[in-house]
This record gives structure tokens, C-alpha cells and sequence, in this order.
């Protein structure tokens, strides 16, 4: 079946370092792969999406790239803000009308 | 901008209750879902419902659970006789359409503590 498997954590770093969370998949078809994001005390919102291979997803300084051949989705910013704080979710989506598989989640701490 | 709303917000409850969440998706949303979250824990899918039925669920989604869409607008996702292990934060999201494009949109979520 499909899953999706991403680090743990959780993961501290200090602001303005760079960040990296990683994303591997395993899908019998062709998914589209998300980043959702959870706030403390909140639901989950989308943080970005790539629908194909080679596609990069971008959105608040975060960005992602569908790669194929690796089977992967790894989320990277740049220089992340204590507002950054929160659970990361890696997710796909397979079929026609079929669920989504979430990852289990990386929480992240930025400290000022 | 148009979002999924559920209550409660939170809900306590003694074990061998019944419960009913509920849910008002994005309205001209067609795929609604349930997934809940045990604290600190990954998000687990429950069941999905198109068309007036289920159209999957989850292992985790036995006999005492059922879903509804009552009316235009609810979605609703009952507990027939709540256990300790129920108590988890529940999510409602929608979807527009079945491409595995598009994106789920989440709730706030509704927080079932059973006692």
C-alpha cells in the first residue's frame, strides 16, 4: 500500500538557520505529494504541493521538489523564523477520489 | 475565504457514551473525510464519503462508528459507545473534486476527551 515516511524529530534549530525535513514515498501509481503544517492548538493547512515529477512546490519561503527517481519530497527554507515553530506533515495522494497518506509528522522548534 | 468549520471544539465525555461530531464543509465541496489525531501522534484516516455513502474507511473505523450528511450542508461522524482509547482530536476536511491534485481542506479539528 502506500505510506509516506519523513523524520521524526523533533528538530530544534536557531532562527535564521537553514532547514531541512526530509520525505520519502511509496505509491503503486503517480500521486501528487503535499506539505501540510500544524500550528499549535490548530488544524492542518496546506503549505504547498507538486502534482508531477521535477515540479516544485513553494509557499512562505518554504519549497519542495518532486523527485521521481528518489521518490521523495524533501521540505527546505532557507532561513526559518520562530513563527516556523510547528508540525510538518508530508502527505500524498493517490487515485481518483482515494484518501490521503500522511507522514508521521516533524515537529520543529525555533529558537530566537 | 471559504473554510471546513466543525463542533465542538471540545467535548468530554464519560466512556460508554455516544457522541456526534460535526462538520460543515467548504459548500461546494463533493469529498468529505474524517481523520483523527492522538495527542502528539500521526493523522489517521477514518473514512472518506461521496455521493451520499462511504466510499472508504479505515480499520479503525468499526461498528461503532457511522458517518452522515443529514442535510445539504452537515457532515456528521458519530461514536456509538465511546472507549478511553476514542480520545483523540478528530478532523474534518473536504475536497472539491476526486483529482489527486487538488487539496484536502482541514477543520480546526474537535477535541473528544473520554473519561
Amino acid at each position: 500500500g502506500n505510506s509516506v515516511t519523513q523524520m521524526e524529530g523533533p528538530v530544534t534549530l536557531s532562527e535564521e538557520a537553514f532547514l531541512t525535513i526530509n520525505c520519502t514515498y511509496t505509491a503503486t501509481g503517480y500521486p501528487s505529494l503535499f506539505w501540510y503544517v500544524q500550528y499549535p492548538g490548530e488544524g492542518l493547512q496546506l503549505l504547498l504541493k507538486a502534482t508531477k515529477a521535477d515540479d516544485k512546490g513553494s509557499n512562505k519561503g518554504f519549497e519542495a521538489t518532486y523527485r521521481k527517481e528518489t521518490t521523495s519530497f524533501h521540505l527546505e527554507k532557507g532561513s526559518v523564523q520562530v513563527s516556523d515553530s510547528a508540525v510538518y506533515f508530508c502527505a500524498l495522494s493517490e487515485n481518483y477520489g482515494q484518501n490521503f497518506v500522511f507522514g508521521p509528522g516533524t515537529r520543529l522548534s525555533v529558537l530566537p | 475565504e471559504p473554510e471546513v468549520t466543525q463542533t465542538p471544539s471540545h467535548q468530554v465525555t464519560q466512556m460508554g457514551q455516544e457522541v456526534i461530531l460535526r462538520c460543515v464543509p467548504i459548500s461546494n465541496h463533493l469529498y468529505f473525510y474524517w481523520y483523527r489525531q492522538i495527542l502528539g501522534q500521526k493523522v489517521e484516516f477514518l473514512v472518506s464519503f461521496y455521493n451520499n455513502e462511504i466510499s472508504e474507511k479505515s480499520e479503525i473505523f468499526d461498528d461503532q462508528f457511522s458517518v452522515e450528511r443529514p442535510d445539504g450542508s452537515n457532515f456528521t461522524l458519530k461514536i456509538r459507545s465511546t472507549k478511553l482509547e476514542d480520545s483523540a482530536m478528530y478532523f474534518c476536511a473536504s475536497k472539491v473534486s476526486a483529482e489527486n491534485t487538488g487539496e484536502l481542506f482541514f477543520g480546526e479539528g474537535s477535541r473528544l476527551t473520554v473519561l
